[in-house]
């Protein structure tokens, strides 16, 4: 089944404990993104990345890492998590690029307390 | 500032009444413009993608059309299964591929 997959789904951490939440896709694509949505504020894009070892940052890059080493995987990095960063996380990827429809991971709920 | 405004922010309609969700947007340029459907708890999930003006895509009892300014999402005889927040977004051109949202219509359809 094609799909994109994270985890965890859900995440209770505290200020400053590094931490990772992960992303996988099954389809081949080379797009990869995540989002944070908020309430009154939508989803809002976070880094992007084209294909393997290429990222760029999208609306709201502060404070969050990514790496693309494998195509597959596309892992965002929480540092020093800080309570502002309390969101709902998704992953999504595309076929080649943002001009793509994009497939959707099921979320994952990070409180940072 | 490239910016995405969708109205309402909420609609309530009674099953079968037909009606038409907005998405208005302010871009340099428009490579393209996306509808997703977003379910409770879950990943928004792809609808549409219109790429220029006057172009208009069907789905069910879901019909989406796009001008130089906005996209029109009509529901036509809508049913409760219909209930959801729909998403619309845009990618820009200029060598860019980031994606901006909107922050979406909360559809409720009543029996």
């Amino acid at each position: 089944e094609a799909q994109v997959t994270q985890n965890p789904r859900y995440l209770i951490t505290v200020t400053g404990k590094k931490l990772t939440v992960t992303c996988s896709q099954n389809m081949n694509h080379e797009y990869m993104s995540w989002y944070r949505q908020d309430p009154g504020l939508g989803l809002r894009q976070i880094y992007y990345s084209m294909n393997v070892e290429v990222t760029d940052k999208g609306d709201v890059p502060e404070g969050y890492k990514v790496s693309r080493k494998e195509k597959r995987n596309f892992p965002l990095i929480l540092e020093s998590p800080s309570p502002n960063q309390t969101s709902l996380y998704f992953c999504a990827s595309s076929l080649s690029a943002a001009s793509n429809e994009q497939f959707f991971g099921p979320g994952t709920r990070l409180t940072v307390l | 500032e490239d910016q995405v405004t969708q109205s309402p922010e909420a609609l309530r309609l009674q099953e079968g009444e037909s009606s038409s969700l907005n998405c208005s947007y302010t871009v340099s340029g428009l490579r393209g413009l996306f509808w997703y459907r977003q379910d409770p708890g879950k990943g928004p999930e792809f609808l549409f993608t219109l790429y220029s003006a006057g172009e208009e895509k069907e789905k069910e009892r879901l019909k989406a059309t796009l001008t130089k300014k906005e996209s029109f999402l009509h529901i036509t005889a809508p049913k409760p299964e219909d209930s959801a927040t729909y998403l619309c977004a845009v990618h820009i051109s200029g060598g860019y591929q980031k994606v901006t949202f909107g922050i979406g219509t909360k559809l409720q359809v009543i029996p």
